[in-house]
């Protein structure tokens, strides 16, 4: 069974930068079928894709965002992870963790339960 | 940047028949969108319904359908139940590596 767990600090300071890491159990993020995926939810807002990683460290952002984040993937931890710099209080959301199956119809397949970051000083 | 626009909010009565739509503010959603559709309920991660336009992720119930309706993707809910009270999001491939969800629909099942 694919399990995905996001972690992360929580509660973090406007101008910092945000590390998320996916622990990804039940596969292998070296996977070659599968892509992974960073999506976030402001409270009582939409959802929002963020960037999408492959294995092989081929990276995809989301143009809105694509100058403060730095995606990656570490095939060790089996984990992939997100950076975002430079954090507003608009950053304040919900981050799940997805299995994207990029070559299968652009499927977000799997998610974490999502973790809430707080941006606040 | 393109906006993917979905109806704010829909209700209908249960046994009812609904459909959801799923457009761009600039040009037409085809298969080569590969329109995905996803419910989620208050403090979950949300479900994937469909994808590829109209494949049913696993474990779902066949009164659940999408398809391309005109310039939009659409997704038909058949026979409404009380559980299908949901948030329920599209989201569009747009090249490049790009994805874009809508904004969502809240459905009511009343």
């Amino acid at each position: 069974q694919l399990l995905l767990q996001e972690s992360g600090p929580g509660l973090i300071k406007p101008s910092e930068t945000l590390s998320l890491t996916c622990t990804v159990s039940g596969d292998s993020v070296s996977n070659s079928n599968f892509y992974w995926a960073w999506i976030r939810q402001p409270p009582g807002k939409g959802l929002e894709w963020i960037a999408t990683v492959y294995y092989s460290e081929s990276t995809y952002y989301n143009p809105s965002l694509k100058t403060r984040i730095t995606m990656s993937v570490d095939t060790s931890k089996n984990q992939f992870s997100l950076k975002l710099s430079s954090v507003t209080a608009a950053d304040t959301a919900v981050y799940y963790c997805a299995r994207h199956d990029y070559g299968s119809g652009n499927h977000f397949a799997h998610w974490g339960q999502g973790t809430l970051v707080t941006v606040s000083s | 940047q393109t906006v993917v626009t979905q109806e704010p909010s829909f209700s209908v009565s249960p046994g009812g028949t609904v459909t959801l739509t799923c457009g761009l503010s600039s040009g037409s959603v085809s298969t080569s969108s590969y329109p995905n559709w996803y419910q989620q309920t208050p403090g979950q991660a949300p479900r994937s319904l469909i994808y590829n336009t109209n494949t049913r992720s696993s474990g779902v119930p066949d009164r659940f359908s999408g398809s391309i309706l005109g310039n939009k993707a659409a997704l038909t809910i058949t026979g409404a139940q009380a559980d299908d009270d949901s948030d329920y999001y599209c989201v569009l491939y747009m090249g490049s590596g790009v994805s874009v969800f809508g904004g969502g629909t809240k459905l009511t099942v009343l």
